[in-house]
């Protein structure tokens, strides 16, 4: 069984969109993130939520809203969609922040 | 704020080299070291960590990396490197009272055949 899996693993679309991207965890952690991988590959925390509760917020245009509806989903959306936004999204999720599992990320690509 | 640095951006080596990656972070108190490795088109795992104890560590796939507090570093070392070694090599630090792992700029490792 996949311990964390995001949904979809690419999304194409255009500026302008909204889209969503979907992780789940099956490991009972409770703290889930959002990391944002760069065209230099850089790894850059986004979010991050423990048991439903939005705990980090790094600077983030307001047009990403996370939502945690439990706490083994975080989900993220984006909202009107820009050609800056074009990356990999990893969702990840901890326990006591000693043990971390990555999903397979998600390549967005904004045209 | 914790922060980590990498200072080799690319790294070509040739199989059966000896290979070390360097890692310095910078935060005063105690801190959990990573390093993982992302294949091209995968996500990343993780090769080993470091909490507490021995400062040397030893991960998988004939990884290890040493701890020196009072260098703020974790250099990743492996003897003896295989061309499946290609892939982009990332450090990370988790201070006990954050949330959060942060990453290096990662090191991106080709290794000829």
């Amino acid at each position: 069984d996949t311990a964390v899996s995001q949904t979809p693993k690419y999304l194409v679309t255009q500026m302008g969109n909204d889209k969503s991207i979907k992780c789940e965890q099956n490991l009972g952690h409770d703290t889930m993130y959002w990391y944002k991988q760069d065209s230099k590959k850089f790894l850059k925390i986004m979010f991050s939520y423990n048991n439903k509760e939005l705990i980090i917020n790094e600077t983030v245009p307001n047009r990403f809203s996370p939502k945690s509806p439990d706490k083994a989903h975080l989900n993220l959306h984006i909202n009107s969609l820009e050609l800056g936004d074009s990356a990999v999204y990893f969702c990840a999720s901890s326990q006591d922040r000693v043990v971390w599992f990555f999903g397979p990320g998600t390549r967005l690509t904004v045209l | 704020a914790q922060s980590v640095s990498q200072h080799n951006h690319h790294v070509i080596l040739s199989e059966a080299a000896s290979l070390e990656l360097g890692c310095n972070y910078s935060y005063g108190g105690t801190v959990n070291l990573f390093w993982y490795v992302q294949y091209p088109g995968q996500h990343l795992q993780l090769l080993l960590k470091y909490f507490s104890g021995d400062p040397l560590v030893k991960g998988i796939k004939g990884f290890e990396a040493e701890f020196i507090k009072s260098k703020f570093s974790f250099n990743l070392r492996k003897p003896s490197v295989q061309w499946s070694d290609t892939a982009e090599y990332f450090c990370a630090v988790n201070n006990n009272a954050g949330n959060m792992l942060t990453f290096g700029g990662g090191t991106r490792l080709m290794v000829k055949p």
